[in-house]
């Protein structure tokens, strides 16, 4: 069955840190990758998405993830974040069924 | 993506009540899906749905849980018979009829069942 595994439950960093949250998934064949974030008392919205073509995918907000078949990961990066990224970052994983497998999400705190 | 309409946002419901969760999906889309976020717990993925016919759900629980997504109007999600473990977030996603496999959410209803 597939899987989703985010280690991090709650990172926390002080601002302009950088920042790398790592999504892991077991599945052997072909996989759409996700982040999403979800903001205090906000809803789902979409970071960044990979279907094809380059591994490294850029987002919003200076968000990239890199997509490393080799190692089934899809690690989130910003080299400096802000306080304003305070939030939670779910990674997920659809296959072939066109639903989506979520990790459990990791809560990130930003000092200022 | 704010396109997602879900309500309630909050719901209380009491012991063997029902509850009717309702989510209108992005203007166009025609596949909606629902989740489940249990406290402290990622996304669980409960039910696929186009119009008037379920595609998967397999996530569903078995009993008191149904789904529908009509011709005209919003999906919904039914519990019959709520029971305290059933307080949680139900969140709503919809994708296009092109292809398109990117789900765009709603803001959720929280469900509280005393």
């Amino acid at each position: 069955a597939q899987s989703v595994s985010q280690h991090n439950h709650h990172v926390i960093l002080s601002e302009a840190a950088s920042l790398e949250l790592g999504c892991n998934y077991s599945y052997g064949g072909t996989v759409n990758l996700f982040w999403y974030v979800q903001y205090p008392g906000q809803h789902l919205q979409l970071l960044l998405k990979y279907f094809s073509g380059d591994p490294l995918v850029k987002g919003i907000k200076g968000f990239e993830a890199e997509f490393i078949k080799s190692k089934f990961s899809f690690n989130l990066r910003k080299p400096s974040v802000q306080w304003s990224d305070t939030a939670e970052y779910f990674c997920a994983v659809m296959t072939g069924a066109n639903n989506l497998f979520f990790g459990t999400g990791t809560r990130l705190t930003v000092i200022p | 993506n704010a396109g997602v309409m879900q309500n309630p946002r909050h719901l209380v419901r009491r012991r063997g009540q029902e509850a009717r969760l309702r989510c209108s999906p992005v203007k166009g889309h025609s596949h909606v899906y629902w989740y489940r976020q249990l406290p402290e717990e990622g996304l669980k993925f409960m039910v696929y749905l186009q119009k008037e016919n379920i595609i998967d759900e397999s996530g569903m629980p078995k009993e008191r849980f149904s789904a529908e997504f009509p011709k005209e109007g919003p999906s919904i999600l039914r519990i019959q018979q709520v029971v305290r473990g059933d307080s949680a977030a139900y969140f709503c996603a919809s994708s296009g009829t092109s292809g398109e496999e990117t789900q765009y959410f709603g803001p959720g209803t929280r469900l509280l069942v005393l």
